[in-house]
């Protein structure tokens, strides 16, 4: 059964430093991989879809990176502001639905 | 505009009662999802629905019932079965021209009375 596991669960950072995020799965076989932002009580704002034939994907201050064979992706966000602050998502789907990780609060401070 | 409408935005449930939580959708997609969010977890899925008057169970059906009469419509019904319905509800939607990027609705929140 797949799996998908965020880590770190929570990050702090100070405004302007540059973070990654990471995201495992278990399984390879996957369609595709997406990041989600999500604010506190509010739905889910697509970030990046990747197809499992890419490795990378880019919007604005944004990167997400996949390496299937590994099963494992990034997502790097480049000089931080408070308004990133936000739970990032990180979902891979491999059927009709998609399998989400716990997500990992961060907070950037001004 | 074009998105996803979830209501109502707060909800309370008695015992033994059920209660439905809407959505709709006018972003022409074929496929409509329900998760259910608990704190500090990941979105868990309850029932799917790819065409109108078809629909499968997720991970977490039990409890839980949908209709998908229309395709711009797609509720959940929350049963009296279902013994720990405190959470948030978040529907989505994707068809081909969204490129399968799941658009999701600004959630309903249930609480128990």
């Amino acid at each position: 059964k797949q799996e998908v596991t965020q880590i770190p669960a929570a990050l702090s950072v100070p405004e302007g430093e540059n973070l990654v995020l990471n995201c495992s799965f278990t399984d390879s076989a996957i369609y595709n991989l997406q990041w989600f932002r999500q604010d506190p009580g509010k739905g889910l704002t697509s970030l990046l879809l990747i197809q499992s034939s890419q490795r990378e994907q880019t919007s604005g201050r944004l990167n997400a990176s996949l390496d299937k064979s590994s099963g494992r992706s990034t997502l790097y966000i480049a000089a931080s502001q408070p308004g990133d602050s936000a739970t990032y998502l990180c979902a891979v789907q491999a059927g009709t639905a998609l399998i989400f990780g716990k997500g990992t609060t961060l907070s950037v401070s001004s | 505009d074009g998105g996803i409408t979830q209501s109502p935005k707060y909800l309370f449930r008695k015992e033994g009662q059920n209660v439905t939580l809407s959505c709709e959708q006018n972003l022409n997609h074929d496929a409509m999802y329900w998760y259910r969010q608990d704190p500090g977890q990941g979105l868990r899925l309850i029932y799917y629905s790819q065409i109108v008057n078809d629909f499968q169970k997720g991970d977490i059906a039990e409890g839980y019932s949908v209709s998908r009469e229309k395709k711009e419509s797609f509720p959940l019904t929350v049963t009296s079965a279902q013994k720990n319905p405190t959470a948030f509800y978040l529907c989505a939607s994707t068809g081909v021209t969204a490129k399968n990027i799941q658009y999701f609705g600004a959630g309903t929140r249930l609480s128990v009375l």
